[in-house]
């Protein structure tokens, strides 16, 4: 069964310093991945995502995220935070191998930037 | 282009009352997701449909939820009757037709915050 995790509740950075939103994952087959980012009272706007190609993948706000299949992991990155970044944060996964298969969301992190 | 809309924002009901949930799709998005977002939890699909036929709802608890897209386009959601295990944020989404480019991505909206008392 697939199943991803997110190791942290929340993460703070400080303004102006690289972020990191981590995400791990596991799959019968080969991943699709996904972020998601939730502001408060919207519904979940998409990023990105990795379907196949390229290991890092950029998105929208300038947010990228690095696919390592060694280490079952697409973790989220920014190489400098704004205090607007600030929000919930969720990553999905999917099992490309099997057709029945549900995209799953993780619980989500929030990421407090500090001015 | 407008977004996926959803009725009401807000409710609150009794237990064992029952309450229905409306979505609108973005226009000419085929796929129609519904799911359940309890606090502190990501999103769980209830439902997925693919024009008006439904594609997975293995995490529908079918005793009391139900949900329908008649004509292929909008949607409902119902409870009935409900529990207080249901108060949660239920959230539509779409995606588009097409290729890899915009394989399963999902376009949610607004949401509906829903209180059991």
């Amino acid at each position: 069964a697939q199943s991803v995790a997110q190791p942290e509740d929340q993460v703070n950075v400080a303004e102006g310093n690289p972020l990191t939103v981590k995400c791990t994952y596991s799959v019968s087959g080969n991943p699709y991945l996904f972020w998601y980012v939730q502001y408060p009272n919207r519904g979940l706007q998409f990023l990105l995502k990795y379907i196949t190609g390229d290991n890092l993948v950029k998105g929208s706000y300038g947010f990228e995220a690095e696919f390592n299949k060694s280490q079952t992991s697409f973790h989220l990155k920014k190489p400098s935070a704004l205090v607007s970044d600030s929000a919930l944060y969720f990553c999905a996964v999917r099992d490309a191998l099997n057709r029945d298969d549900k995209i799953i969301f993780g619980k989500g992190t929030r990421l407090h930037i500090l001015p | 282009e407008a977004g996926v809309a959803q009725s009401p924002r807000y409710k609150i009901i009794e237990k064992r009352q029952s309450v229905a949930f409306w979505c609108n799709p973005i226009s000419g998005h085929a796929t129609l997701y519904w799911y359940q977002q309890i606090l502190g939890q990501g999103p769980k699909l209830l439902i997925q449909f693919q024009n008006n036929g439904v594609v997975d709802d293995s995490q529908l608890p079918k005793d009391r939820f139900s949900a329908e897209r008649l004509k292929g386009v909008d949607s409902t959601l119902k409870i009935q009757p409900a529990k207080l295990e249901d108060s949660a944020v239920y959230l539509c989404a779409s995606s588009p037709p097409g290729g890899l480019a915009v394989l399963y991505e999902q376009y949610f909206g607004p949401g509906t915050r829903l209180t059991v008392t």
